[in-house]
C-alpha cells in the first residue's frame, strides 16, 4: 500500500541554518502531497501541499517540490527560527477506493532551533 | 469562526472504564478522522467517516467505537478492550473524496490510564 518516509530525527539547528527534511513516498498513480507542523500540546497544521509533478509548495519561507522521478517531496527552509521549532509531518492522500482523500502519514520529524 | 474542536483537552481514565473524545466542526465537512499519537510512532487512523451514518475502520481500530449521527459531530469511545488507551488522540475534518484537500486537526486530546 501507500506510504511515506521520512528522515529520523530530532534534528537541532541553530537560528539562520539551513533546514532539509527527506521525504519519499510510494503510491499508486500520483497523488497529491502535504508538510504539515505540530507544535507542541497541538494539533497539526498544514503547512504547504502540491497536487501535481514538479509543483512547489511554499509557505512561512519553506518550500518543497514534489520531485516524480524521486518520489520526493523534502520540505526546505533558508534560514530557520527559534519560532519553527516543532515536529514536521510529510503526508499524501490515499486514492485507494473508498479512502479517498485518507492522509497517510510519516512518522514526524522532531525540530529544535537554537537561539 | 470556522474549524474544529476537540474537548476534554486532558482526559484521566481507570483501568475497565469506557470513555468517549468529542470531535465537533462547524466546516461543513463530510469527511472526518480519528488519529492516534504516540511518540515516535507518528500518526496512526482509528475510524474514518466520509458521510452521515457510515464510518470505516482505519489501520487501529480494535478497542474503539465511533458513531456518526450528525454531520458536525465524530465521537470517539475508547473502551475497555483497548489494551493500552494512554496517547494523544487527534480528531480532523476535510472535504470528502478529494485528494488534493487539506484535513483540518483539533487541539487533541490527551487521554492518561491511571
Amino acid at each position: 500500500g501507500d506510504s511515506v518516509t521520512q528522515m529520523e530525527g530530532p534534528v537541532t539547528l541553530s537560528e539562520e541554518a539551513f533546514l532539509t527534511i527527506n521525504c519519499t513516498y510510494t503510491a499508486t498513480g500520483y497523488p497529491s502531497l502535504f508538510w504539515y507542523v505540530q507544535y507542541p500540546g497541538e494539533g497539526l497544521q498544514l503547512l504547504l501541499k502540491a497536487t501535481k509533478a514538479d509543483d512547489k509548495g511554499s509557505n512561512k519561507g519553506f518550500e518543497a517540490t514534489y520531485r516524480k522521478e524521486t518520489t520526493s517531496f523534502h520540505l526546505e527552509k533558508g534560514s530557520v527560527q527559534v519560532s519553527d521549532s516543532a515536529v514536521y509531518f510529510c503526508a499524501l492522500s490515499d486514492r485507494n477506493g473508498g479512502s479517498q482523500g485518507n492522509l497517510i502519514f510519516g512518522k514526524g520529524t522532531k525540530l529544535s532551533v537554537k537561539p | 469562526d470556522g474549524g474544529i474542536t476537540q474537548s476534554p483537552k486532558y482526559l484521566f481514565r481507570k483501568e475497565g472504564q469506557n470513555v468517549t473524545l468529542s470531535c465537533e466542526q462547524n466546516l461543513n465537512h463530510d469527511a472526518m478522522y480519528w488519529y492516534r499519537q504516540d511518540p515516535g510512532q507518528g500518526l496512526r487512523l482509528i475510524y474514518y467517516s466520509q458521510i452521515v451514518n457510515d464510518f470505516q475502520k482505519g489501520d487501529i481500530a480494535e478497542g474503539y467505537s465511533v458513531s456518526r449521527e450528525k454531520k458536525e459531530s465524530f465521537p470517539l469511545t475508547v473502551t475497555s478492550a483497548q489494551k493500552n488507551p494512554t496517547a494523544f488522540y487527534l480528531c480532523a475534518s476535510s472535504i470528502a473524496g478529494q485528494l488534493n484537500t487539506e484535513a483540518f486537526f483539533g487541539q487533541g486530546t490527551r487521554l492518561t490510564v491511571v
